[in-house]
């Protein structure tokens, strides 16, 4: 399966905000409404942040929000704070022959 | 709370099977969907499978279809991964997570996930 492209590593001061980009194909992003974004720290199970491209779990801060645009979905991170140090992983619904793909992680530092 | 507690790490020799048991609490088991993944050092997530717990019916990862097999104890509200022929690429930690039922179906995210089971295959 081809995984979704997300950068490696993203970086921002506290406060600030920073964008996580997931870029797809028509046959997974881009076709359909099922994108979702995980936080990981190490060692720890994968936590879900956004749903359905944009709707957010009850419990998850308001400082996480997501979008879509064509074949990339985005995660914002809105007045980061220390703990937003973690990895960040998106996953789509496909039509193909895997229906979920993965991205391959993006390592957000608080400075 | 929804909560999925898996087995303990495991080693095993090239060849070998293992079996991951994902126990679920909080909900009606048969409920949810139980989806399988894995992430192998270093590596993203990489999506495996499902079982519906209600009817057994099972869906696999094209590469992974030969290998694995998922099944459920509903009586104990838990679910099994086994994989078999176990090489060293398999090295990874293994997670089950649900996949609740919506208004148009079944959920195409997955919240809560297990705590992970590290499998490590070294001869």
């Amino acid at each position: 399966q081809s995984a979704l492209t997300q950068p490696a590593s993203v970086s921002g001061s506290p406060g600030q905000s920073i964008t996580i980009s997931c870029t797809g194909t028509r046959s997974d992003v881009g076709d359909w409404e099922d994108v979702s974004w995980y936080q990981q720290y190490p060692g720890k199970a994968p936590k879900l942040l956004i749903y359905d491209v944009t709707n957010r779990p009850s419990g998850v801060s308001d400082r996480f929000s997501g979008s879509k645009s064509g074949i990339t979905a985005s995660l914002t991170i809105s007045g980061l704070q220390a703990e937003d140090e973690a990895e960040y992983f998106c996953c789509s619904y496909s039509d193909t022959n895997t229906p979920y793909v993965f991205g391959l992680g993006t390592k957000v530092t608080v400075l | 709370q929804v909560q999925l507690v898996q087995s303990g790490a495991e080693v095993k020799r090239p060849g070998a099977s293992v079996e991951v048991s994902c126990e679920a609490s909080g909900h009606r088991f048969s409920g949810y969907y139980i989806h399988w993944f894995r992430q192998a050092p270093g590596q993203g997530l990489e999506w495996m499978g499902w079982i519906n717990p209600a009817s057994g019916a099972t869906y696999f990862a094209q590469s992974l279809q030969d290998r694995v097999t998922l099944t459920r104890d509903t009586s104990i509200s838990t679910a099994y991964m086994e994989l078999r022929s176990l090489r060293s690429d398999d090295t990874a930690i293994y997670f089950c997570a649900i996949a609740p039922p919506t208004d148009v179906g079944v959920a195409n995210w997955f919240d809560p996930w297990g705590q992970g089971t590290p499998v490590t295959v070294s001869s």
